[in-house]
């Protein structure tokens, strides 16, 4: 199956700074990226949808000036958490789909800690 | 909000048994999902079934579809261990703005002893 590599998988920081993780797609073009926020023993809430070269379309209730989204590329997506605080703490996965393609493939997640 | 919800939420089983869980929804689909997570991982996608289709196999896993009840189930036979994990169920909307996003079931936490 197609690979999705995201990093850092987990991110321990002081309340105030930003944080980026990135998501590659390894061996396909993932004209599609999704970024979604985990909470624990929880389901997946879909944060944001990107399409290479334009602009991300965020969920109701996601700032985007909070979660800054970059996919400047048919590989990279990334995801900067602006100002980190406690709240944001949270399991942050990516997902990458491909031209037409209904499945998505997922990356292993990024734990993000914030002090 | 998610659409998909799932039961049972917790499931325990010994391996060697069947493990059944389900999933409704409330929208009109294209197709759904099943993917499986395990624990502080990503998910790995399991099956599709699309909405034209009403029952899918692969290897020990078995998928029904019911449009008419909004409902899909998941059958996994003759569990082992290695099964424990969350699976979610995920619907894809069949049209509009939302073509193409995924709605995940609240998933079923899966335990198989040995």
């Amino acid at each position: 199956g197609a690979v999705v590599s995201q990093h850092p998988s987990r991110v321990i920081c002081k309340s105030g700074t930003s944080v980026k993780i990135e998501c590659r797609s390894l061996d396909f073009q993932a004209t599609t990226m999704f970024w979604y926020r985990q909470f624990p023993k929880q389901s997946l809430m879909l944060m944001a949808t990107s399409n290479e070269g334009s602009k991300a379309t965020y969920e109701q209730g996601v700032e985007k000036d909070k979660f800054l989204i970059n996919h400047a590329s048919l590989t990279l997506s990334t995801l900067t958490v602006t100002s980190a605080h406690p709240e944001d703490s949270s399991f942050y996965i990516c997902s990458a789909r491909g031209q037409g393609r209904n499945i998505q493939y997922f990356g292993a997640g990024t734990r993000l800690s914030v002090l | 909000s998610q659409q998909g919800e799932e039961d049972p939420q917790a499931l325990s089983i010994q391996e060697g048994e069947n493990a059944t869980m389900n999933c409704s929804y409330k929208t009109s689909i294209n197709n759904l999902q099943w993917y499986r997570q395990n624990s502080g991982r990503g998910l790995v996608h399991l099956i599709l079934i699309r909405s034209n289709e009403r029952e899918k196999h692969s290897g020990r896993l078995r998928v029904t579809l019911d449009t008419s009840k909004k409902s899909s189930s998941l059958l996994i036979t003759a569990s082992r261990a290695a099964d424990t994990a969350s699976y979610f169920c995920a619907t894809m909307n069949a049209g509009g703005t939302s073509y193409g996003k995924l709605t995940f079931g609240q998933g079923t936490i899966l335990t198989v002893h040995p």
